[in-house]
């Protein structure tokens, strides 16, 4: 079965600090790659996505970037935080064909 | 404009009734997908079911239902006798676009915070 990892599982971190957040899928090949935030009380909103190894889509310009150095891994990088980078940020995989997505447990970013 | 609206910030239920969670979306594409997550207080969110805007029959998994109305663009969550760890936030998500082809981004409404009381 499909499994999908996120880490940390909560993280507090200055402003202006780097950021590496990961992402991995077990059990399949060739997933689609989501990450995406959810600010406080709000729906979610797509930050990338991946169809493959190094191809990255972003939908939200911002300081923040994503990477997906292997075919089951996804990371959220940003080289300078801000305050409203706070949020929980949710990774989630799809099969090739599009279908429903699953989401990983989260990491709740704190900005200080 | 929005294209997913979730009018009911917060619901309240008995545990073993019914409850309906309201989703109404907007889009001029002729093929799309509806979803509907359920998120704990934990975080994480956990896929509840998918209807297809081909689908001729609603969905339905286990004690969960998607009251599809096409004309209405409506897609309501029916969740039967509710259970005490049905209190989560819903969201409504849609995509559109054909499987293969169409856009990878899901749309998500704000949400609806379920209570179930005992």
């Amino acid at each position: 079965s499909q499994t999908i990892h996120q880490w940390p599982a909560t993280l507090v971190q200055p402003v202006g600090s780097p950021l590496s957040l990961e992402c991995t899928v077990e059990g399949t090949s060739n997933p689609n790659l989501y990450w995406y935030r959810q600010a406080a009380g709000r729906g979610l909103q797509l930050l990338f996505y991946s169809v493959g190894i190094g191809q990255i889509s972003s939908e939200v310009p911002q300081n923040l970037s994503a990477s997906r150095p292997q075919d089951r891994q996804f990371i959220l990088s940003s080289k300078k935080l801000l305050l409203s980078d706070s949020g929980f940020y949710l990774c989630a995989w799809e099969p090739g064909a599009i279908n429903e997505q699953f989401f990983g447990p989260g990491t709740r970013l704190t900005v200080l | 404009a929005q294209k997913i609206t979730q009018t009911q910030p917060g619901m309240f239920v008995q545990e073993k009734e019914a409850v309906t969670l309201d989703c109404t979306y907007d889009t001029s594409d002729p093929s799309y997908g509806l979803f509907w997550y359920k998120q704990p207080s934990s975080g994480e969110m956990i896929f509840l079911i998918y209807q297809g805007s081909y689908d001729q029959q609603n969905a339905t998994e286990g004690r969960y239902s998607l009251n599809f109305q096409k004309a209405r663009k409506s897609a309501n969550l029916v969740i039967s006798a509710s259970q005490l760890g049905d209190s989560a936030m819903y969201f409504c998500a849609m995509r559109e676009g054909d499987s293969g082809a169409g856009s990878y981004q899901l749309t998500f409404g704000k949400g609806t915070k379920l209570s179930v009381i005992p």
